[in-house]
Parts: structure tokens; sequence; C-alpha cells
């Protein structure tokens, strides 16, 4: 069974810090791996898309790793700003036994980024 | 093009009673899915279809929830009796085909069981 794991939960940081958000998975058979924002109250927002052959995906501010093998992501945030405080979720997809593709979360993170 | 729709965003019901929830997936998209959102944690799968076929229903607990998905478009979500524990934000998510192509969520609909 496939578990997701993101550390921290929680993270607190001055406006301007880069920062890093860290997922991690058990099983390496994955189709992909997806990054998602959260605001409160609201849906999920997809960010980037790491197909498994990919290594890496960048948009504007965003840079997500993926390094299957040890079964790990990354998403990277240059320059924080308060717009960026949200919870971050990861989500891989997955081919267990005998069953149709699944995409098991993490528990998130949840920035707060201050002006 | 059109997102993902859900409704209603709220509900609040007493424990026992019956609640229903309707998604409708982005046009062409063949794989639905329905998540349960407790506050704090992240979504938990409750069934995905293909088309109008289960492909994984293994955490939904049958006893008082059910899914359908008529003619492969729209689905509904029911839990009747409800519970306290129920209380979540009940998400739907769609995909064009299964394996490696991204999923789009709505905005959920937020439960109150009181």
């Amino acid at each position: 069974k496939q578990e997701v794991t993101q550390i921290p939960a929680a993270l607190s940081v001055p406006e301007g810090e880069n920062l890093v958000l860290n997922c991690s998975f058990t099983d390496s058979a994955i189709y992909n791996l997806q990054w998602f924002r959260q605001d409160p109250g609201k849906g999920l927002t997809s960010l980037l898309l790491i197909q498994s052959s990919q290594r890496e995906q960048t948009s504007g501010r965003l840079n997500a790793s993926l390094d299957k093998s040890s079964g790990r992501s990354t998403l990277y945030i240059a320059a924080s700003q308060p717009g960026d405080s949200a919870t971050y979720l990861c989500a891989v997809e997955s081919v267990p036994n005998n069953a149709g593709n699944m995409l098991t979360f993490g528990g998130g993170t949840r920035l707060m980024v201050k002006p | 093009e059109a997102g993902v729709a859900q409704s209603p965003r709220y509900k609040i019901i007493e424990k026992r009673q019956s609640v229903a929830f309707w998604c409708n997936p982005i046009s062409g998209h063949a794989t639905l899915y329905w998540y349960q959102q407790i506050l704090g944690q992240g979504p938990k799968l409750l069934i995905q279809f293909q088309n109008n076929g289960v492909v994984d229903d293994s955490q939904l607990p049958k006893d008082r929830f059910s899914a359908e998905r008529l003619k492969g478009v729209d689905s509904t979500l029911k839990i009747q009796p409800a519970k306290l524990e129920d209380s979540a934000v009940y998400l739907c998510a769609s995909s064009l085909i299964r394996g490696g192509l991204e999923a789009f969520f709505g905005q959920g609909t937020r439960l109150t069981v009181v």
C-alpha cells in the first residue's frame, strides 16, 4: 500500500526566504507525482506534475524535483511571498496490485509567509 | 474550459440523516475520484471510477456510503445514515485517462454533521 509523508507539517518563514517542502513515498512504482496548493476552504489547485521519467519541473518561482528510486520529491519555492501562504499537498499516482491507478496524498505542509 | 463542478458547497445535517453530493467532471474526462478530507489531513480516496465502472472502492465505508456514475459523466456520493465523524470536505476530481495525466479538483462540499 502506497504511503505518502510530507515534512514539515507546518512552516513559518519571513517574506523573501527560499524554502523547501519535502515529500516521500514508499512504493516507487509510480506514474507521476503532483504538487497541489490548497487555500483555506477551497479545493486543490495543481501546481506541478512530474512524470515518472522526469527529474524536475519548473513553473515561475516553483521548482519540483523527483527522485523515484529513493521515493522522494521536493518543492522549492524561491523568494517566498505572503500570497504563497497555503497548504501544499503532494500526491503520487501509482498502480497497486489488481486495481486501477490510485492518487495517494500526503498530509500536507501548512505554509505561512510573514510580511 | 470549465472546471470540475460540485454542489452543494456547504451542508449541515443532523446525525443519522442522509445527504447526497453531486459532481460534474471536466468534459471528456474518463476518470473520476471522490475524496474525503478531514480537517488538518490530506485527502483520502473513497472511490474511483473509470467511465461508469468502479476501479477502486476499497476505502469506501459501504455500510453507509454509496456512489454511482451513471452514463460515465456526472457522479453522486451519498451518505446514509451520517455520523459525526463524517464531517469533512468531500472533493471530486477528474482526469482524462488513468496513468500520467493531471488530476483536476472541484471546490469541494463541506459537510458538517451535528
